[in-house]
């Protein structure tokens, strides 16, 4: 298996919802990701996990909260979201932190009503 | 802080040659990637630059210049599926992958 899933791979949600992306691999990478990007920019580094362990936080404000209840999955919980989130949420792994070759998830593409 | 530029269009033909450039000054270097990404769709990895010089794969090619702060990606024979964001990335330490802004480029029959 040498992928990483997301889902759900599309999300409308009000700003009142409370909602979880999800992602996972079974490539045995001990390194995983959370980036925003919005259309037509970058992606933009949201949290690093290393063993299964946060260890960067790039300012995120605290509507989004990551979660990694185990080496092979990585969670970001989503509560009062506004508008200006909407973007496309992409998971990736690599197999540690200092490791090149990150593996990208198909993303999820979330919309804030 | 880190900067990362390239052009953010290009525009090329059907079986062209065409050199996407990147420069970086970062705080660190752990490697330079160039990424593809079709819209709506995730990045895909296809090269990985450390140590000067050309890095080949098929039609790819990457090149980089440590002193200089510089890539290109060469694609050769390009064909219709090549349109796409060709993003520049540098791992400047631990763990983060720092982005340029992309770089657009459309193939033309």
């Amino acid at each position: 298996d040498t992928e990483v899933t997301q889902t759900p791979k599309h999300l409308v949600m009000g700003m009142t919802n409370k909602k979880s992306l999800k992602c996972e691999q079974h490539m045995g990478h001990r390194a995983m990701y959370w980036y925003k990007q919005k259309a037509k920019k970058p992606p933009e580094l949201m949290f690093v996990y290393s063993y299964e362990k946060l260890s960067i936080n790039e300012s995120v404000p605290s509507r989004f909260s990551p979660e990694c209840p185990n080496s092979s999955l990585l969670n970001l919980h989503l509560h009062a979201l506004q508008p200006e989130d909407s973007a496309l949420y992409l998971c990736a792994s690599s197999q540690s932190a200092r490791d090149y070759g990150y593996t990208f998830g198909s993303g999820t593409r979330l919309t804030v009503v | 802080g880190q900067n990362i530029d390239q052009p953010t269009e290009m525009t090329a033909t059907e079986g062209a040659i065409v050199q996407i450039n990147c420069t970086y000054q970062t705080s660190g270097f752990n490697g330079l990637f160039w990424y593809q990404q079709h819209a709506g769709e995730a990045p895909t990895f296809l090269s990985y630059n450390v140590l000067d010089g050309l890095e080949e794969k098929g039609r790819f090619s990457s090149f980089l210049s440590r002193s200089k702060g510089y890539s290109y990606l060469l694609l050769k024979e390009l064909q219709m599926k090549d349109s796409a964001s060709y993003l520049c990335a540098v791992n400047s330490g631990y763990s983060t992958l720092t982005f340029g802004k992309g770089t657009m480029l459309l193939v033309s029959p």
